[in-house]
């Protein structure tokens, strides 16, 4: 079974509607993240906790929040979507336990349209 | 200013070859990681290698190696032996200053395509 895991895979819906991205994890990692990825870039933060009672907005948060509801899960909200928020979302969990310190290890990702 | 500067679009390399895919980076930290992730055409992003700043030799994992050239500020991934299935999109990322810190900042890619 994959460590990191995301749902749904796909996505398609229409401008204005709440969506919701779910990510859960078995890898007992404490960090979350969310990303994007947009084509012809790299990916880009939206968000990251470092634990339960932590979140921080990274480099594109706006548009988007999260919810931390445990240690393994980590949930990201289009809380109106509208078209150029239609992307690839990854997941990502790290643990500075790891010998390649804090390396990220990432979901399958989901595709979501929006138009 | 990019963080993370990948020149290379795509790169072709015959089947049993090494390539090289580059990678420049710009930071004032002193403290920095820098990753190597395969991308294939199934979307899932796959981590291939880390290299620490403070680290003296370059990383090595199985086929990879990283040629890390700190005066240069280049982190360039070396595939040895090429196989049909490294035809994918690699990215070269980096994390600035201590684990406390965020999050990584991630290159343009290149996609690499291994003939046959």
């Amino acid at each position: 079974d994959a460590d990191v895991t995301q749902t749904p895979r796909n996505r398609i819906t229409k401008t204005g509607k709440r969506i919701m991205l779910e990510c859960s994890q078995t890898k007992g990692h404490d960090r979350m993240y969310w990303y994007r990825q947009d084509p012809g870039l790299g990916l880009r933060l939206i968000y990251y906790s470092f634990d339960v009672k932590d979140i921080n907005k990274g480099e594109i948060s706006d548009g988007y929040s999260v919810s931390r509801q445990a240690q393994a899960k980590f949930s990201l909200s289009l809380e109106s979507a509208i078209p150029n928020q239609t992307a690839l979302y990854f997941c990502a969990t790290s643990d500075l336990r790891q010998r390649e310190a804090d390396t990220q290890y990432f979901g399958p990702g989901t595709r979501l349209t929006v138009l | 200013a990019q963080k993370i500067t990948q020149t290379q679009p795509g790169m072709f390399v015959q089947e049993k070859e090494a390539v090289t895919l580059d990678c420049t980076y710009d930071t004032s930290d002193q403290s920095y990681g820098l990753f190597w992730y395969k991308q294939p055409s199934s979307g899932e992003m796959i981590f291939l290698i880390y290299q620490g700043s403070y680290d003296e030799q370059n990383a090595t994992e199985g086929r990879y190696s990283l040629n890390f050239q700190k005066a240069r500020k280049s982190a360039n991934l070396v595939i040895s032996a090429s196989q049909l299935g490294d035809s994918a999109m690699y990215f070269c990322a980096m994390r600035e200053g201590q684990t406390g810190a965020n999050n990584l900042f991630f290159g343009t890619g290149t996609r690499l395509t291994v003939i046959p």
